[in-house]
């Protein structure tokens, strides 16, 4: 079955750490986005990539990195720059922008 | 710029009772709008969408027709069921297909 798979499920990160989340999709779309979900703010987007080789900042990038190398691979890497790191990513593909986004399960993120 | 507001959380229902979650949306153009429905520790799953004004989407029972003369979207189903417990977002894809924005998210929870 195609599908778009995040791993890993709960990731904990120490202080000062990079930490790199991964999203890994199966259904040859050429669009993908990397969300971050905290309680009552809804989705912000942090980047997206509509082909290989390419990507946008989003409204939150401040303190994340992507890398965009292979159409089914978008990792996201948090950076100790980020300063509340804390919160449940989400990465999504969709065969072209503007069309409807296929999500992943999401990766929780904590600090310890 | 664009934007999606949803009537606020959470909204608790007896089975078989009547819902509708409101949803007002700003955009310039012609903006492709969607339901997401997301439950406990997953990623979001598209619910229904409609690409054009007087459209209506529907989906395992659930309803929302697009209204460009009030900018709306509202989500109605007419009897629920305990599984439609989750929550449920509200989006729209603006007319440049680079970006989704998504309102807040409403809590749905569905008793005996």
């Amino acid at each position: 079955d195609g599908g778009i798979t995040q791993s890993p499920k709960y990731l904990f990160r120490k202080e000062g750490q990079n930490v790199t989340l991964s999203c890994e999709q199966n259904l040859n779309h050429d669009a993908m986005y990397w969300y971050r979900q905290d309680p009552g703010q809804g989705l912000r987007l942090i980047y997206y990539s509509q082909i290989v080789n390419d990507f946008q900042k989003g409204d939150i990038a401040e303190g994340y990195s992507v890398s965009r190398e292979k159409k089914e691979s978008f990792p996201l890497t948090v950076t100790s720059a980020q300063k509340n790191p804390t919160a449940f990513y989400l990465c999504a593909s969709s065969i072209d922008p503007g069309q409807p986004q296929h999500f992943g399960d999401g990766t929780r993120l904590s600090i310890l | 710029g664009n934007s999606v507001t949803q009537m606020e959380g959470p909204v608790t229902l007896s089975e078989e009772a009547f819902l509708t979650i409101n949803c007002t949306y700003t955009a310039t153009g012609y903006p492709s709008l969607f339901w997401y429905v997301q439950y406990p520790g997953e990623g979001l799953q598209l619910l229904l969408k409609a690409t054009k004004a007087d459209d209506k989407g529907s989906n395992k029972g659930f309803e929302a027709t697009y209204r460009k003369e009030t900018t709306s979207f509202h989500l109605e189903k007419g009897s629920v069921q305990v599984s439609d417990s989750a929550v449920y977002f509200c989006a729209l894809s603006d007319n440049t297909g680079n970006q989704f924005y998504f309102g807040t998210g409403t809590s749905l929870t569905v008793i005996p």
